[in-house]
């Protein structure tokens, strides 16, 4: 299974301003994703990451809100922009590789626990 | 569209016991689902997978059953353990994608 890393674990954040969170997986992995926990919540898919191309969002989340970038098969980040209260979330990376297995299982990171005051 | 739904109200059992939790989906069926365990803090962690054509998986102290008749699938841990504490998931696969059930908090009292 690879091995992923999130920075930051954990931030405290000012209501209009933004945050970059990095993901860095130790393999090559052709899908990666970036998904939003709310408090007491499941798991929300905010988009895939796609490598060298624009990423693709789910219904409710925009680019304009939630750029993401993935320059190369190993690493990509998520930004939260103009945050408000209701953005804090645990925001997680997650990863599967096409070429080791069919059945899409994931691989997650340790999550970025955001709080927006 | 796919829902997945979860025992919402979470398990209390007795060291020992057999925990049973249930994710129940609508819609259409998928080719296989999956079980996740995530403790407070951390991300989810994979633990079994079953495919449309098998009615039972087996892992260690852990069973996971699927009925594609009923729409659902069966979590069970055996001889539980104050360990096995924590949020488990079930999720299903639609377009290369996950969704996940809002998953169900399990408590192993000593």
């Amino acid at each position: 299974s690879a091995v992923i890393s999130q920075k930051p674990s954990r931030d405290i954040c000012q209501r209009g301003t933004s945050l970059t969170i990095q993901c860095q997986v130790d393999s090559q992995v052709t899908m990666m994703f970036w998904y939003r926990q709310q408090p007491g919540q499941s798991l929300t898919l905010i988009a895939t990451a796609n490598q060298g191309s624009e990423a693709t969002y789910e219904s409710g989340f925009v680019i304009d809100k939630f750029p993401i970038s993935r320059p190369n098969l190993t690493f990509s980040t998520l930004t939260v922009s103009n945050m408000s209260p209701e953005d804090s979330s645990i925001y997680l990376c997650s990863v599967y590789d096409r070429t080791r297995t069919s059945t899409d299982t994931q691989y997650f990171g340790p999550g970025t626990r955001l709080t927006v005051l | 569209s796919q829902k997945i739904e979860q025992n919402s109200e979470a398990l209390n059992i007795q060291e020992g016991k057999t925990a049973t939790l249930t994710c129940n989906y609508t819609n259409y069926s998928p080719a296989y689902l999956q079980w996740y365990r995530q403790d407070p803090g951390r991300g989810p962690v994979f633990l079994l997978l079953i495919r449309e054509n098998e009615k039972e998986k087996r892992k260690e102290r852990l069973k996971v059953t699927f009925d594609t008749t009923l729409k659902q699938s069966l979590f069970h841990i055996t001889a539980s353990q104050p360990a096995d504490s924590a949020t488990y998931l079930c999720a299903l696969a639609l377009g290369g994608k996950l969704i996940f059930g809002q998953g169900t908090e399990l408590s192993v009292k000593p």
